[in-house]
């Protein structure tokens, strides 16, 4: 199965826009990339996902890298609210569900 | 998280009990699955089921096990709890190219 790589922290001001990397480099052609974060004491939300353009929606930017190996969420302007653990998994486009989550992003936002 | 309802929220056993977690869902999905989340950790599969009738193992199936009579409901059963099984879970049903939507979890203690 196909990894993902993602560093384990990072800290912004908050207004300020966040970049989290994620490199995934044994991709395949038919694997999305999704995105994940779960608030303290929640379950998982849904933040975007994509193939190979770039992806907006109200919540983030998804920039994916022309090669596929690696991609970015973006956070424009970072909230307290966004303060969460964002996780970068790699979801096959066939009937494949079984997600595979490694230990993510704590993302601290600094008022 | 509209739309999941997993029961009950806390739950504290003695080694040894059994029980069944609960998790329905009106979204009409086919897929569903349960994850364990350990402290500080991501997320585990346990098990998942792609429609009524069929379940699978997932990454940590031991010590529990599930069925899918119907399109709502995927209860997951513990058969003897032990400590290690200290953990919350989230139940998350997924259409085919939709994410997938956790419940808020239950949050297991095994004493």
């Amino acid at each position: 199965d196909a990894k993902t790589t993602q560093p384990n922290s990072m800290e912004s001001n908050e207004e300020e826009p966040v970049h989290l990397p994620c490199n995934h480099s044994t991709i395949s052609g038919t694997d999305y990339i999704h995105w994940y974060r779960q608030l303290p004491s929640q379950g998982p939300e849904y933040v975007i996902h994509g193939l190979t353009s770039n992806v907006n929606n109200r919540m983030a930017s998804l920039a994916i890298a022309e090669d596929r190996k690696s991609s970015t969420l973006i956070l424009h302007r970072a909230t307290l609210r966004d303060a969460a653990v964002y996780y970068c998994i790699l979801r096959p486009r066939s009937n494949d569900y079984k997600l595979s989550f490694g230990a993510g992003t704590t993302v601290t936002v600094r008022a | 998280n509209a739309g999941v309802t997993q029961t009950p929220k806390f739950q504290v056993l003695k080694t040894g009990q059994s029980m069944t977690l609960q998790c329905a869902q009106d979204m009409n999905h086919e897929y569903m699955s349960w994850y364990r989340q350990d402290p500080g950790m991501g997320l585990r599969l346990i098990h998942y089921s792609v429609g009524a009738g069929i379940t699978d193992q997932g990454e940590v199936p031991n010590g529990y096990n599930v069925s899918r009579s119907t399109t709502e409901d995927f209860p997951l059963r513990l058969l003897s709890a032990a400590p290690s099984q200290t953990s919350v879970y989230f139940c998350a049903p997924t259409g085919e190219v939709q994410p997938q939507h956790f419940g808020d979890g239950t949050r297991l203690s095994i004493l």
